[in-house]
């Protein structure tokens, strides 16, 4: 079964740090583009990041370029998001995401979620 | 950055009877490969987004066929021929074009 479980949600006071995981299973990970995307409860989704599928190309949504860092191991079946200098309106759930191609431009689109993990920055 | 937007905002339908959700860029999604890059997806109520139509039109093998997606360029339609219970939740559009990707506001879906 094709799966993605995403960890790493927690409390933070603004400014601080946190690192997301998202751990996949059921497909060969290293074959595919992955994304990072929120949703602020009851609001819409944002996409946020994406990353080649070795890595070597990242991309980032305008709010989070500078202090978010995506980031994978394949040889670990997983996907990271680095989040530094975070502010209240990063508040959200993030879901990991699987892309249907390895790389970005190729007509993109997600075809695999996780169930998402919850951050809330608050003092 | 291109903007993706829906209408309407929300929905309330008869099961059986049909539906329909435009989604407009401000920039065309049309790539020179002839594919648009536009895709559709449900949201049910506290659940994670599931992938119904890509690139436009193609729909997804496991979604039904009364779910069909249309347009190119800069307008699109997910129309759904009759409304089924199970069908309740938020649409969504999204284009990966260009980065950033982006999606429309969302589209709620009630039954009557």
């Amino acid at each position: 079964e094709v799966q993605l479980v995403e960890s790493g949600g927690v409390v933070v006071q603004p400014g601080g740090s946190l690192r997301l995981s998202c751990a996949a299973s059921g497909f060969t990970f290293d074959d595919y583009a992955m994304h990072w995307v929120r949703q602020v409860p009851g609001k819409g989704l944002e996409w946020v990041s994406l990353i080649n599928w070795d890595g070597d190309s990242t991309y980032y949504a305008d709010s989070v370029r500078g202090r978010f860092t995506i980031s994978r191991d394949n040889s670990k079946n997983s996907l990271y998001l680095q989040m530094n200098n975070l502010r209240p309106e990063d508040s959200a759930l993030y879901y990991c995401a699987k892309d249907i191609d390895d790389y970005f431009g190729s007509g993109n689109y997600m075809d695999v979620w996780g169930k998402g993990t919850t951050v809330t920055v608050s003092s | 950055d291109i903007v993706v937007t829906q209408s309407p905002l929300s929905l309330t339908v008869t099961p059986g009877e049909p539906a329909s959700i435009s989604c407009r860029s401000s920039q065309s999604l049309l790539h020179k490969n002839g594919d648009n890059y536009l895709s559709w997806f449900l949201q049910k109520p506290g659940q994670s987004p599931q992938l119904l139509i890509y690139l436009g039109s193609t729909r997804l093998s496991v979604v039904p066929d009364r779910f069909s997606g249309s347009g190119s360029g800069t307008d699109f339609t997910l129309k759904i021929s009759r409304v089924e219970a199970e069908d309740v939740g938020i649409y969504y559009c999204m284009q990966a074009l260009q980065t950033p990707i982006t999606f429309g506001q969302g589209t709620r879906l009630e039954i009557k």
